[in-house]
C-alpha cells in the first residue's frame, strides 16, 4: 500500500473487554513500532518487531498487553482486560531496514475504554 | 524519566513569523534527531531530521539548529503559515534501541 494502515480507527471498548488492534505496515518494511499517545502528550514506545521476531518489548505498561506479527508483515496489538487508563491513540509505525531511522506513522486507533 | 524535554508547549505567530521550537536530550547515546508534525486525527510525519556530526540543515523554510556540548536542539519555521498550524514534537534514536523517544509536543497556531 502507498502508506501505514491501521484498523479500526476508532474502538470503543466497555472495562473488561479484549480489544485487537491491526497494523499493515508499509509492503516490504523489515521494522514495525507500536507506540501509544495518551491526548496532549508524545507517543511512547511499546513495542518492536524486526520481520517476525519480537525483539523489544520493554515499553508494554502490563501482560494484559500482547502484541504479534507472525508473517513479518502485518501485526495486532491485543489488549485484554481493557482498564481507563488504557484509552489512548494506539500508533503504529514501520521502517525499511533494521537500521533505517526514518519511521513512517499510521493514522492510529483511537481507543475508548467506558 | 522524561530523556526529551520540549518547549514551549503552546506557541502563537503571525503569519510570515519565525516559529522556534526547542528541546533538550539526556541521553548522549541519542545519534539520530527528527521533528515530526501532526495535524489533528492523523498519525506524525517526518519533517526534517540531523545527525549530531552537524550544526544545522536546512530544508525550505525549516532549519534545524543543533548544539551537541549543549545536548540542545531546535526546530526554525521561517515565513509561518496558517498551513503550519499543528503539533510538532522533537525526537531522538538510540542507534542500539531503535525506538524513537519524543519531546511533549509544541502546538503551533499561525494566525492569518
Amino acid at each position: 500500500g502507498a502508506g501505514v494502515s491501521q484498523s479500526p480507527r476508532y474502538k470503543v471498548a466497555k472495562r473488561g473487554q479484549d480489544v485487537a488492534l491491526r497494523c499493515d505496515p508499509i509492503s516490504g518494511h523489515v521494522s514495525l513500532f507500536w507506540y501509544q499517545q495518551a491526548l496532549g502528550q508524545g507517543p511512547e514506545f511499546l513495542t518492536y518487531f524486526q520481520n517476525e521476531a519480537q525483539l523489544d518489548k520493554s515499553g508494554l505498561p502490563s501482560d494484559r498487553f500482547f502484541a504479534e506479527r507472525p508473517e513479518g508483515s502485518v501485526s495486532t496489538l491485543k489488549i485484554q482486560r481493557t482498564q481507563q487508563e488504557d484509552s489512548a491513540v494506539y500508533l503504529c509505525a514501520s521502517s525499511l531496514l533494521e537500521s533505517t531511522d526514518t519511521q513512517y506513522f499510521g493514522p492510529g486507533t483511537r481507543l475508548t475504554v467506558l | 524519566q522524561q530523556q526529551v524535554k520540549q518547549s514551549p508547549q503552546s506557541l502563537i505567530v503571525q503569519k510570515g513569523g519565525i516559529s522556534i521550537i526547542n528541546c533538550a536530550y539526556e541521553n548522549t547515546a541519542f545519534d539520530y534527531f527528527p521533528w515530526y508534525q501532526q495535524f489533528p486525527g492523523k498519525g506524525p510525519a517526518l519533517l526534517i531530521a540531523i545527525r549530531p556530526d552537524v550544526s544545522e540543515k536546512k530544508e525550505g523554510r525549516f532549519t534545524i539548529s543543533f548544539n551537541k556540548s549543549a545536548k540542545q536542539f531546535s526546530l526554525h519555521i521561517m515565513d509561518s503559515q496558517p498551513g503550519d498550524s499543528a503539533t510538532y514534537f522533537c525526537a531522538a534514536i538510540d542507534g542500539s534501541a531503535r525506538q524513537l523517544t519524543f519531546g511533549s509536543g509544541t502546538q503551533l497556531t499561525v494566525l492569518p
